[in-house]
Protein backbone atom coordinates (compact mmCIF):
# COMPACT_ATOMS: atom_id res chain seq x y z
CA UNK A 1 0.00 0.00 0.00
CA UNK A 2 0.82 3.95 -0.30
CA UNK A 3 -0.33 7.28 0.27
CA UNK A 4 -0.44 10.65 -1.15
CA UNK A 5 0.17 13.33 1.09
CA UNK A 6 -0.89 17.17 0.11
CA UNK A 7 0.41 20.04 2.17
CA UNK A 8 -0.80 22.31 3.10
CA UNK A 9 -3.82 21.65 3.86
CA UNK A 10 -5.41 24.69 3.60
CA UNK A 11 -3.78 27.81 1.94
CA UNK A 12 -4.89 31.27 2.61
CA UNK A 13 -3.63 33.53 0.09
CA UNK A 14 -4.40 37.45 -0.80
CA UNK A 15 -4.39 38.86 -4.21
CA UNK A 16 -1.97 38.88 -6.77
CA UNK A 17 0.61 36.43 -4.11
CA UNK A 18 2.51 33.53 -5.80
CA UNK A 19 1.41 30.58 -3.97
CA UNK A 20 2.90 26.93 -3.52
CA UNK A 21 1.25 23.20 -3.61
CA UNK A 22 3.41 20.42 -2.48
CA UNK A 23 2.40 16.83 -2.82
CA UNK A 24 4.40 13.63 -2.39
CA UNK A 25 3.52 10.04 -2.65
CA UNK A 26 4.92 6.47 -1.75
CA UNK A 27 3.64 4.34 -4.14
CA UNK A 28 6.75 4.36 -6.45
CA UNK A 29 4.33 6.17 -9.23
CA UNK A 30 5.93 7.05 -12.41
CA UNK A 31 2.76 9.62 -13.76
CA UNK A 32 1.43 12.38 -11.21
CA UNK A 33 -1.18 14.60 -12.13
CA UNK A 34 -2.37 18.03 -10.12
CA UNK A 35 -6.39 18.71 -10.72
CA UNK A 36 -8.68 21.49 -9.85
CA UNK A 37 -11.93 20.97 -8.29
CA UNK A 38 -14.64 23.85 -8.07
CA UNK A 39 -18.14 23.27 -6.29
CA UNK A 40 -20.64 21.67 -8.49
CA UNK A 41 -17.72 20.89 -11.15
CA UNK A 42 -15.93 17.82 -12.37
CA UNK A 43 -11.89 17.59 -11.88
CA UNK A 44 -10.40 19.46 -14.57
CA UNK A 45 -6.23 18.81 -15.37
CA UNK A 46 -3.87 21.93 -14.82
CA UNK A 47 -0.55 19.79 -15.09
CA UNK A 48 0.79 16.49 -15.28
CA UNK A 49 3.95 14.66 -14.91
CA UNK A 50 4.77 10.99 -16.81
CA UNK A 51 8.42 10.83 -14.58
CA UNK A 52 10.27 12.44 -13.22
CA UNK A 53 11.54 16.11 -14.87
CA UNK A 54 8.43 15.89 -17.38
CA UNK A 55 6.70 18.39 -17.49
CA UNK A 56 2.98 18.52 -19.89
CA UNK A 57 0.05 21.04 -19.61
CA UNK A 58 -3.68 20.04 -18.79
CA UNK A 59 -6.37 22.56 -20.57
CA UNK A 60 -6.05 24.73 -16.58
CA UNK A 61 -2.01 25.18 -17.01
CA UNK A 62 -2.44 28.96 -17.32
CA UNK A 63 -2.15 30.77 -14.83
CA UNK A 64 0.03 27.98 -12.97
CA UNK A 65 3.51 26.58 -12.69
CA UNK A 66 4.19 22.87 -12.19
CA UNK A 67 7.79 21.12 -10.89
CA UNK A 68 8.78 17.22 -10.45
CA UNK A 69 11.54 17.76 -7.92
CA UNK A 70 11.85 14.16 -8.10
CA UNK A 71 9.59 11.21 -9.06
CA UNK A 72 8.07 11.17 -5.40
CA UNK A 73 6.94 14.95 -5.44
CA UNK A 74 5.26 16.56 -7.16
CA UNK A 75 4.96 20.85 -6.66
CA UNK A 76 1.91 23.74 -8.22
CA UNK A 77 2.95 26.70 -8.19
CA UNK A 78 -0.48 29.46 -8.30
CA UNK A 79 1.80 32.17 -10.38
CA UNK A 80 -0.59 35.16 -9.22
CA UNK A 81 -3.81 34.81 -7.36
CA UNK A 82 -7.09 35.50 -8.08
CA UNK A 83 -9.45 37.44 -5.91
CA UNK A 84 -12.28 35.71 -4.54
CA UNK A 85 -10.56 32.24 -6.12
CA UNK A 86 -11.71 28.87 -3.97
CA UNK A 87 -11.26 25.87 -5.10
CA UNK A 88 -9.86 22.34 -3.69
CA UNK A 89 -6.65 21.23 -5.44
CA UNK A 90 -5.97 17.20 -5.84
CA UNK A 91 -2.69 15.34 -6.68
CA UNK A 92 -2.86 11.86 -8.27
CA UNK A 93 -0.44 9.49 -9.24
CA UNK A 94 -0.77 6.23 -11.50
CA UNK A 95 1.63 3.62 -13.08
CA UNK A 96 3.40 4.61 -15.87
CA UNK A 97 1.74 2.37 -18.67
CA UNK A 98 -0.60 0.61 -16.48
CA UNK A 99 -4.21 1.40 -17.43
CA UNK A 100 -4.96 1.88 -14.15
CA UNK A 101 -6.96 3.72 -11.71
CA UNK A 102 -5.46 7.21 -9.96
CA UNK A 103 -5.07 7.48 -6.47
CA UNK A 104 -5.90 10.68 -5.08
CA UNK A 105 -4.35 12.90 -2.24
CA UNK A 106 -6.90 14.36 0.33
CA UNK A 107 -6.61 17.76 -1.24
CA UNK A 108 -5.54 21.75 -0.70
CA UNK A 109 -8.34 24.25 -0.35
CA UNK A 110 -7.37 27.29 -1.64
CA UNK A 111 -8.75 31.05 -0.56
CA UNK A 112 -7.97 34.22 -1.83
CA UNK A 113 -8.75 37.10 0.17
CA UNK B 1 -18.79 18.78 -25.52
CA UNK B 2 -18.55 16.52 -22.28
CA UNK B 3 -16.78 13.40 -22.90
CA UNK B 4 -18.22 12.58 -19.67
CA UNK B 5 -21.81 12.83 -18.17
CA UNK B 6 -23.49 12.31 -15.22
CA UNK B 7 -27.59 13.88 -15.16
CA UNK B 8 -28.47 13.00 -11.72
CA UNK B 9 -26.99 15.81 -9.34
CA UNK B 10 -28.33 14.09 -6.47
CA UNK B 11 -30.27 10.99 -4.99
CA UNK B 12 -31.72 10.21 -2.15
CA UNK B 13 -32.20 6.67 -1.00
CA UNK B 14 -33.46 5.01 2.37
CA UNK B 15 -31.00 3.02 4.43
CA UNK B 16 -30.89 -0.75 3.09
CA UNK B 17 -31.64 0.01 -0.58
CA UNK B 18 -30.25 -0.47 -4.08
CA UNK B 19 -29.60 2.90 -5.91
CA UNK B 20 -28.36 3.06 -9.57
CA UNK B 21 -26.25 6.26 -10.71
CA UNK B 22 -26.09 7.29 -14.24
CA UNK B 23 -23.27 7.75 -16.36
CA UNK B 24 -22.86 8.21 -20.26
CA UNK B 25 -19.62 8.69 -22.02
CA UNK B 26 -18.36 9.48 -25.46
CA UNK B 27 -15.14 8.12 -27.45
CA UNK B 28 -13.98 7.19 -30.64
CA UNK B 29 -11.77 4.69 -29.19
CA UNK B 30 -11.65 0.93 -29.30
CA UNK B 31 -10.36 0.31 -25.88
CA UNK B 32 -11.02 2.46 -22.76
CA UNK B 33 -11.14 2.26 -19.50
CA UNK B 34 -14.41 3.48 -16.81
CA UNK B 35 -14.11 4.03 -13.38
CA UNK B 36 -16.08 5.11 -10.19
CA UNK B 37 -14.73 7.30 -7.79
CA UNK B 38 -16.65 8.66 -4.35
CA UNK B 39 -15.61 11.48 -3.12
CA UNK B 40 -16.35 11.86 1.17
CA UNK B 41 -17.45 14.84 2.88
CA UNK B 42 -14.01 15.19 4.05
CA UNK B 43 -13.02 15.59 0.37
CA UNK B 44 -10.84 12.58 0.28
CA UNK B 45 -11.54 10.35 -3.26
CA UNK B 46 -11.47 6.48 -3.63
CA UNK B 47 -11.61 4.67 -6.17
CA UNK B 48 -14.40 2.16 -6.06
CA UNK B 49 -14.27 0.14 -9.21
CA UNK B 50 -13.51 -0.05 -12.83
CA UNK B 51 -14.55 -1.50 -16.09
CA UNK B 52 -12.42 -2.33 -19.67
CA UNK B 53 -14.01 -1.64 -22.40
CA UNK B 54 -12.90 -5.51 -24.10
CA UNK B 55 -14.76 -6.99 -20.94
CA UNK B 56 -18.64 -8.20 -21.54
CA UNK B 57 -18.94 -8.91 -17.56
CA UNK B 58 -20.34 -6.77 -15.30
CA UNK B 59 -17.18 -5.31 -12.64
CA UNK B 60 -18.54 -6.75 -8.86
CA UNK B 61 -16.74 -5.32 -5.66
CA UNK B 62 -18.38 -5.76 -2.62
CA UNK B 63 -21.43 -4.23 -2.38
CA UNK B 64 -20.92 -2.06 -5.62
CA UNK B 65 -21.51 -3.44 -9.20
CA UNK B 66 -21.31 -1.97 -12.64
CA UNK B 67 -24.18 -1.96 -15.10
CA UNK B 68 -21.82 -1.65 -18.78
CA UNK B 69 -24.13 -1.27 -21.60
CA UNK B 70 -21.54 -0.17 -24.37
CA UNK B 71 -24.05 0.05 -27.57
CA UNK B 72 -25.44 2.82 -25.41
CA UNK B 73 -21.65 3.95 -23.91
CA UNK B 74 -23.18 3.63 -20.01
CA UNK B 75 -21.78 2.77 -17.07
CA UNK B 76 -24.36 2.59 -14.18
CA UNK B 77 -22.65 2.04 -10.66
CA UNK B 78 -25.34 0.24 -8.45
CA UNK B 79 -24.97 0.15 -4.57
CA UNK B 80 -27.25 -2.75 -2.95
CA UNK B 81 -28.01 -2.63 0.82
CA UNK B 82 -26.55 0.98 0.86
CA UNK B 83 -25.34 2.29 4.04
CA UNK B 84 -25.12 5.47 5.94
CA UNK B 85 -22.00 5.72 5.27
CA UNK B 86 -22.19 5.49 1.48
CA UNK B 87 -23.30 9.14 1.87
CA UNK B 88 -20.99 10.77 -0.43
CA UNK B 89 -20.49 12.52 -3.97
CA UNK B 90 -19.43 10.00 -7.00
CA UNK B 91 -18.36 10.36 -9.78
CA UNK B 92 -17.86 8.43 -13.01
CA UNK B 93 -14.31 8.72 -15.48
CA UNK B 94 -13.53 7.17 -18.00
CA UNK B 95 -9.83 6.70 -19.61
CA UNK B 96 -9.17 6.36 -23.31
CA UNK B 97 -6.65 5.78 -25.77
CA UNK B 98 -2.52 6.22 -24.81
CA UNK B 99 -2.37 9.51 -23.66
CA UNK B 100 -1.62 10.12 -20.17
CA UNK B 101 -3.80 13.42 -19.80
CA UNK B 102 -6.86 11.29 -21.38
CA UNK B 103 -8.62 11.17 -17.99
CA UNK B 104 -12.12 12.52 -17.92
CA UNK B 105 -14.20 13.28 -15.10
CA UNK B 106 -18.08 13.60 -14.66
CA UNK B 107 -19.63 16.22 -12.37
CA UNK B 108 -20.90 13.99 -9.88
CA UNK B 109 -23.99 12.59 -8.18
CA UNK B 110 -24.80 13.43 -4.84
CA UNK B 111 -26.09 10.44 -2.81
CA UNK B 112 -27.54 11.10 0.71
CA UNK B 113 -28.59 7.67 2.18
CA UNK B 114 -31.28 8.79 4.88
CA UNK B 115 -31.92 5.67 7.73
Amino acid sequence: GGIITQTPKFLIGQEGQKLTLKCQQNFNHDTMYWYRQDSGKGLRLIYYSITENDLQKGDLSEGYDASREKKSSFSLTVTSAQKNEMAVFLCASILWGAFAEQFFGPGTRLTVL
Amino acid sequence: AQKVTQTQTSISVMEKTTVTMDCVYETQDSSYFLFWYKQTASGEIVFLIRQDSYKKENATVGHYSLNFQKPKSSIGLIITATQIEDSAVYFCAMREGQGYQNFYFGKGTSLTVIP
